[in-house]
């Protein structure tokens, strides 16, 4: 079975500052992972997945990921925010042997203040 | 090329009813899946369908059900309702469902039970 771990329930960033939103996950068995963002009163939108290859993943609307299998994490990225990155985000995972399904984390807050 | 569309997008029931929510994916895309979203518990997995055959369920009781047509178009359907049952139910769909591939959600329906 799987887990994910957002350790941030909310993350306060003033605008144009980086952030950084901490997803640590735990399997016994290989996983794919992923970052969504959800705005409000909408779905999900795919960020970025790491599949395999290199560790470090760049994503849309300038987010970017590193995958580190030591730690068991996948923490997600951006150097600079604008006001309208203030949204929901959740690390997600699923194994690799075709269950289906997406894991998520419980997600973080991220408020980008002006 | 449309989005995921998911009818009806807002929706209030009493205990003890039962609804069926619709779940349209995107063209061409054959797998869809179900989660729950609530303040609670997160996101939570409900299903996965392909080909109209159920491929993996989460847990949760016989209440929750759903089915997909020979057009990829996907209901669910929750008998009985409880007031735990509030939530926002999620549909995503991908083109085959494979672990790895790229879900795609819609904007949800969003249940109350009073």
């Amino acid at each position: 079975a799987q887990s994910v771990t957002q350790l941030d329930s909310q993350v306060p960033v003033f605008e144009e500052a980086p952030v950084e939103l901490r997803c640590n996950y735990s399997s016994s068995v290989s996983v794919y992972l992923f970052w969504y963002v959800q705005y409000p009163n909408q779905g999900l939108q795919l960020l970025l997945k790491y599949l395999s290859g290199s560790t470090l993943v760049k994503g849309i609307n300038g987010f970017e990921a590193e995958f580190n299998k030591s730690q068991t994490s996948f923490h997600l990225r951006k150097p600079s925010v604008h006001i309208s990155d203030t949204a929901e985000y959740f690390c997600a995972v699923s194994d690799t042997g075709g269950s289906y399904k997406l894991i998520f984390g419980s997600g973080t807050r991220l408020l980008v203040r002006p | 090329k449309a989005g995921v569309t998911q009818t009806p997008r807002y929706l209030i029931k009493t205990r003890g009813q039962q609804v069926t929510l619709s779940c349209s994916p995107i063209s061409g895309h054959r797998s869809v899946s179900w989660y729950q979203q609530t303040p609670g518990q997160g996101l939570q997995f409900l299903f996965e369908y392909f080909s109209e055959t159920q491929r993996n369920k989460g847990n949760f009781p016989g209440r929750f059900s759903g089915r997909q047509f020979s057009n990829s178009r996907s209901e669910m359907n929750v008998s009985t309702l409880e007031l735990g049952d509030s939530a926002l139910y999620l549909c995503a769909s991908s083109v085959n469902g494979g672990t790895g591939a790229e879900q795609f959600f819609g904007p949800g329906t969003r249940l109350t039970v009073l």
